[in-house]
């Protein structure tokens, strides 16, 4: 089982509509969660860090459940400018620091 | 304003013949990281050094070394390179404190095509 796992997608969905993203982590120990936006051969930009009471950011929420080991991101009212690869990143403590691992990413495409 | 610098942007090489890539910050960050991304996969940690402390990952290949001269550079040297290392390599940077929820920034990446 790998340690963070993402729906590949691609989600398909017209403009306006609302999408939601799960990401599973296999390490219950994992403390640090962040969500990154990577577009078409560009690097990753921080969306938004993810805690544990849940945060929301314009029409972008993020949400933890540790009892279950899972993060969402829901993306209301999507625009075009909404496609991209949304990565999913979980941080643990180990030796030397914190191990981070990124998901392998869901794929969305906002369609006019 | 860039903010982490990596160059070159493309690089290409011979199938065995060393590489390097580098990466430079503004930011004084204390931690610098390299990642290596394959198409449609996630970014996958080789290295971070945390101050000048060098941290490898279990499973990056000996083939893959880095040096942290001072705190604004690192650089990626890919001794023999084989035609599984072409990918984007991307340095990333991050304020690190104790409680791990610190953002690392990106470079654009040095995307290494291997002849």
């Amino acid at each position: 089982r790998k340690e963070v796992e993402q729906d590949p997608g691609p989600f398909n969905v017209p403009e306006g509509a609302t999408v939601a993203f799960n990401c599973t982590y296999s390490n219950s120990a994992s403390q640090s969660f962040f969500w990154y936006r990577q577009d078409c051969r560009k690097e990753p930009k921080l969306l938004m860090s993810v805690y544990s009471s849940g945060n929301e950011d314009g029409r972008f929420t993020a949400q933890l459940n540790r009892a279950s080991q899972y993060i969402s991101l829901l993306i209301r009212d999507s625009k075009l400018s909404d496609s991209a690869t949304y990565l999913c990143v979980v941080k643990t403590r180990g030796t030397g620091g914190f191990k981070t691992i990124f998901g392998a990413g869901t794929r969305l495409f906002v369609k006019a | 304003d860039a903010m982490v610098i990596q160059n070159p942007r493309y690089q290409v090489t011979q199938f065995g013949k060393p590489v390097t890539l580098s990466c430079s910050q503004t930011l004084n960050h204390n931690v610098m990281y390299w990642y290596q991304q394959k198409s449609s996969q996630a970014p996958k940690l080789l290295f971070h050094y945390y101050d000048k402390d060098f941290n490898n990952e279990a499973d990056t290949p000996d083939n893959f070394q880095s040096r942290r001269p001072n705190t604004s550079f690192c650089f990626l040297d890919i001794r023999s390179p084989g035609l599984g290392d072409a990918a984007m390599y991307l340095c990333a940077t991050s304020s690190a404190g104790t409680d791990g929820t610190d953002t690392q920034y990106f470079g654009p990446g040095t995307r290494l095509t291997v002849l």
